[in-house]
């Protein structure tokens, strides 16, 4: 099991460009979360999913940032268009319903410049 | 809202000695409630959970205490070692059964160094 994968590890982009990160979780795994750490506000949960669908999106910020979950294997994140305060490390994980905790990606550091 | 709270960001102690790393919580519906770790440029990793029937639980060097009636649990490492220097986590659950469907409320995290 390759864990929850996620790309870019590390993204660099100009003030007002779209910024688009990309989840893999776990196969088998039914709930997909996105979070973001800051030093201000520790990890935050932006949106989670289940079974695809988008069950709570009250985290995310600003209609700047969207989510997607296309299918059981794949997840989205997008800031469009993104600001320097969107620097963070971003986070997915997923979890199977009733089984323990989540398992989280090594995540992606964004800076926006 | 804070739904759990750490409020050391910091912690410092000898190697071999007793870390003890504390968690509050304000929310009664909270039933399951885990530890995770995390170093630098990684994702956050399952450390050890304590379902809310349990006041203890221990796994190797780390036990879990909870205190339902406080709100309170605590992670204690003994002895502690220089790789346990990490970003610690705490997070707590409501049932599965209830329409939040598993999310994880985290705490801020405490740095925690175990120095020679």
């Amino acid at each position: 099991d390759a864990g929850v994968i996620q790309s870019p590890r590390h993204e660099v982009t100009e003030m007002g460009q779209e910024v688009t990160l990309r989840c893999k979780p776990i196969s088998g795994h039914n709930s997909l979360f996105w979070y973001r750490q800051t030093m201000m506000r520790g990890l935050e949960l932006l949106i989670y999913f289940n079974n695809n669908v988008p069950i709570d999106d009250s985290g995310m910020p600003e209609d700047r940032f969207s989510a997607k979950m296309p299918n059981a294997s794949f997840s989205t994140l997008k800031i469009q268009p993104s600001e320097p305060r969107d620097s963070a490390v971003y986070f997915c994980a997923s979890r199977k319903t009733g089984v323990g905790g989540y398992t989280f990606g090594s995540g992606t550091r964004l800076t926006v410049v | 809202d804070q739904q759990v709270k750490q409020n050391s960001p910091s912690l410092s102690v000898q190697e071999g000695r007793i870390s003890i790393l504390n968690c509050d919580y304000t929310n009664s519906m909270f039933d399951y409630f885990l530890w995770y770790k995390k170093y630098p440029a990684e994702g956050p990793t399952f450390l050890i959970s304590i379902s809310s029937i349990k006041d203890k639980n221990e796994d190797g060097r780390f036990t879990v205490f909870l205190n339902k009636s406080a709100k309170h649990l605590s992670l204690h490492i003994v002895p502690s070692q220089p790789g346990d220097s990490a970003v610690y986590f705490c997070a707590a659950r409501k049932s599965d059964r209830g329409s939040t469907l598993g999310r994880l409320y985290f705490g801020r995290g405490t740095q925690l160094t175990v120095w020679p």
